[in-house]
């Protein structure tokens, strides 16, 4: 049972566009949103996180947007470079549970 | 030096080989967790650890187990492999005691089953 879907599994952008990627969750208990990013040959490190009670944070250009009813998150990434071509997971918790639940993952092309 | 290493970083195995992927982190964290990631799957928790002495399975611990040998290390092993098992297996930490929810992780181990 995939509790977090993520859409789309791929994306291409020029440069300077604005990726958006999607996710959905099922468990309303869930507290913690976070972004995950990864670089061939590296593991994944946070990017950036929200919790439900704000509806979108920023971090120099990358974004999360929050829609607590509807049970959706997105990031958007602004003026996107090359250098952001990466795969990107988004994830879900429980308080208290001290484990994650990923996205299906989307790796993200700008092209130059 | 890396907060998170993982050996061997590639392996290539036969089919009903044992095998040991092994985690050790710097970090101090008491939260170690083993995950692997398969394309269009995400990651996908196998065990989790909280300390030495308590072990957790994940959504899929069939045909994996665990040692937490130490604070610092935590060990994957496949008791007989088989090529579904192929995959990149990461190792993360994480401070249980501190106020964030970041886990960090490992560079990955890629393994395949033949």
């Amino acid at each position: 049972q995939q509790q977090v879907k993520q859409s789309p599994q791929s994306l291409i952008v020029q440069k300077g566009g604005i990726p958006i990627i999607n996710c959905a969750y099922e468990n309303t208990a869930f507290d913690y949103f976070p972004w995950y990013q990864q670089f061939p040959g590296k593991g994944p490190a946070l990017l950036i996180a929200i919790r439900p009670d704000v509806s979108e944070k920023k971090e120099g250009r990358f974004t999360i947007s929050f829609n607590k009813s509807a049970k959706q998150f997105s990031l958007h990434i602004m003026d996107s470079q090359p250098g952001d071509s990466a795969t990107y997971f988004c994830a879900a918790s429980l308080r208290g549970a001290q484990k994650l639940v990923f996205g299906q993952g989307t790796r993200l092309t700008i092209n130059p | 030096d890396a907060d998170v290493t993982q050996t061997p970083r590639n392996r290539i195995t036969k089919t009903g080989k044992r095998i040991m992927l092994e985690c050790s982190q710097t970090k101090g964290h008491d939260r170690m967790y083993w995950y692997r990631q398969d394309p269009g799957l995400g990651l996908r928790l196998i065990y989790y650890s909280f300390d030495v002495k308590d072990i957790n399975k994940g959504e899929i611990s069939d045909g994996y187990s665990v040692s937490r040998q130490a604070q610092a290390k935590f060990s994957l092993s496949l008791e007989s492999a088989i090529p579904n098992q192929t995959a990149l297996y990461f190792c993360a930490t994480r401070d249980g005691g501190g106020l964030g929810n970041e886990q960090f992780f490992g560079p990955g181990t890629r393994l395949t089953v033949l």
